[in-house]
C-alpha cells in the first residue's frame, strides 16, 4: 500500500507570515492525484488544495499553494499571510489514479497561528 | 445543500447497546467510506462501497456492519458498543477512477461509557 508520511505533527507560524507544511509520499505509480485538508476545531474536513500528478505547474487556491515535487515525491504546502482562521489540523492525502477508490491519509499536522 | 450528511453528530451510549450512524450524499458519487478518527486524529479507513457493493473491508471488529440500500446512502451499524469504539466517524464519498477528491460529512462523534 502506499504511505504518507507528515513528519511534522505541530507546526506554529506568526499572525500574517507564511508557513509551509511538508508531506511525502511513497508511490510505484505515475499517475495519481494528491490533496491537503483542513480540520478545523469544528471537526469539519475541508478540501484545500488538490494537484494532478501529470501536471508540472504547482497547484494555488488563494493564499494556499503547493511545492510539488514528483521526482522527489514531495507535495508541500504553503500559507502565505497566516490568519488565526488557519490554525487546524492539516492532512495530505494520496490517491491512485488506477485504482481509483483507495485514500492514503498521513498522520496530519497541527497548525497553531499566533496572533 | 449539504453534500454528503451523516446522523446523528453526537451519540453517547453505554457499553454494550447497540446504534446506527446514517449518510446519504446528493452528489451522484458512485463510492461511499467510512472513516475512523481517533484522539489522535488518525484517519483509518474502515469500509467502502461502490455502487452497493462492498469493495474495501479493513480490520475492523466483526461488531461493525455497513449497509448500502443504494449508491447514495451507507450506513454503519455497530453491535455490543465497547470504550475503544469511542471517536469520530466519518462518512464520505468519491468518484471511482475520476480526480474526484473526498467529501466528508461532519463526523459523528461517538461517546461510550
Amino acid at each position: 500500500a502506499q504511505t504518507v508520511t507528515q513528519s511534522q505533527p505541530e507546526m506554529s507560524v506568526q499572525e500574517a507570515e507564511t508557513v509551509t507544511l511538508s508531506c511525502t509520499y511513497d508511490t510505484s505509480e505515475s499517475d495519481y492525484y494528491l490533496f491537503w485538508y483542513k480540520q478545523p476545531p469544528s471537526r469539519q474536513m475541508i478540501l484545500v488544495i488538490r494537484q494532478e500528478a501529470y501536471k508540472q505547474q504547482n497547484a494555488t487556491e488563494n493564499r494556499f499553494s503547493v511545492n510539488f515535487q514528483k521526482a522527489a515525491k514531495s507535495f508541500s504546502l504553503k500559507i502565505s499571510d497566516s490568519q488565526l482562521g488557519d490554525a487546524a489540523m492539516y492532512f495530505c492525502a494520496y490517491r491512485d489514479s488506477n485504482t481509483g477508490n483507495q485514500f492514503y491519509f498521513g498522520t496530519g499536522t497541527s497548525l497553531t497561528v499566533i496572533p | 445543500d449539504t453534500a454528503v450528511s451523516q446522523t446523528p453528530k453526537y451519540l453517547v451510549t453505554q457499553m454494550g447497546n447497540d446504534k446506527s450512524i446514517k449518510c446519504e450524499q446528493n452528489l451522484g458519487h458512485d463510492t461511499m467510506y467510512w472513516y475512523k478518527q481517533d484522539s489522535k486524529k488518525f484517519l483509518k479507513i474502515m469500509f467502502s462501497y461502490n455502487n452497493k457493493e462492498l469493495i474495501i473491508n479493513e480490520t475492523v471488529p466483526n461488531r461493525f456492519s455497513p449497509k448500502s440500500p443504494d449508491k447514495a446512502h451507507l450506513n454503519l451499524h455497530i453491535n455490543s458498543l465497547e470504550l475503544g469504539d469511542s471517536a469520530v466517524y466519518f462518512c464520505a464519498s468519491s468518484q471511482m477512477y475520476s480526480p474526484s477528491p473526498l467529501h466528508f460529512g461532519n463526523g459523528t462523534r461517538l461517546t461510550v461509557t
